[in-house]
């Protein structure tokens, strides 16, 4: 088993530009989640989706767009970037909501924007 | 509202000590919480787990953690220290927000540095 995948590793963009950010599991877990981490703030949660088919906000959630593709892949979108977009994205998943299942990270994405 | 503070954003101890990592929260429900780590430029790996079962937890590598609701505690422990425990830290509340969805808070991290 892979785990929890992201691509890509690295990424630079200029203000203004769109990207993807991609992430799968291969643990058949039901809920996906991103966050962003920034040095002193821990994890900070953008979007969740708790089953296939939904979607829904979570702290900090401006500037970025979801979409539950499937049971296994969960995008995040950013329109147009921003310098403070700069931070490391990490993609997780557990197999429910309910607060006693713990998640399972990603290897994260570093993105700075310019 | 659920809050996680972690009380040290850095701790030093030399390699074969004893390791503390401490951790107070607020929530309004009974939470599930957690320790996960972070080595450098990896994603988060957890540690343990605590959901109202046995309220001192083991977890890999040696560590520990007891849930004191007392005392509104979840300190990290590990009887001595190992070059490879140098990493980042992270304590996380999980409760149920209003909508029944699990909520979750981590920890601002506390960076462990093993002296050899």
């Amino acid at each position: 088993n892979a785990g929890v995948t992201q691509t890509p590793k690295f990424q630079v963009l200029k203000t203004g530009q769109s990207m993807t950010l991609q992430c799968a599991q291969d643990m058949n877990h039901n809920s996906m989640y991103w966050y962003r981490q920034d040095p002193g703030m821990g994890l900070r949660l953008i979007y969740y989706s708790a089953s296939e088919g939904t979607t829904d906000k979570g702290e900090v959630p401006n500037g970025y767009n979801v979409s539950r593709l499937n049971k296994r892949e969960f995008s995040l979108r950013l329109e147009s970037a921003a310098p403070s977009q700069t931070s490391v994205y990490f993609c997780a998943s557990s197999e429910s909501t309910w607060q006693n299942y713990e998640q399972y990270f990603g290897p994260g994405t570093r993105l700075t924007v310019t | 509202a659920q809050s996680v503070t972690q009380l040290d954003s850095h701790v030093s101890v030399s390699e074969g000590t004893p390791v503390l990592l401490r951790c107070n929260y607020s929530s309004s429900y009974s939470p599930s919480l957690f320790w996960y780590v972070q080595h450098p430029n990896k994603g988060l790996q957890l540690l343990l787990k605590y959901t109202s079962a046995a309220t001192l937890v083991k977890g890999i590598n040696g560590f520990e953690a007891e849930f004191k609701k007392s005392e509104t505690s979840f300190h990290l422990t590990k009887p001595s220290a190992h070059m490879s425990d140098a990493a980042e830290y992270f304590c996380v509340v999980s409760d149920l927000n209003s909508g029944g969805y699990q909520k979750v808070t981590f920890g601002i991290g506390t960076k462990l540095q093993v002296i050899p």
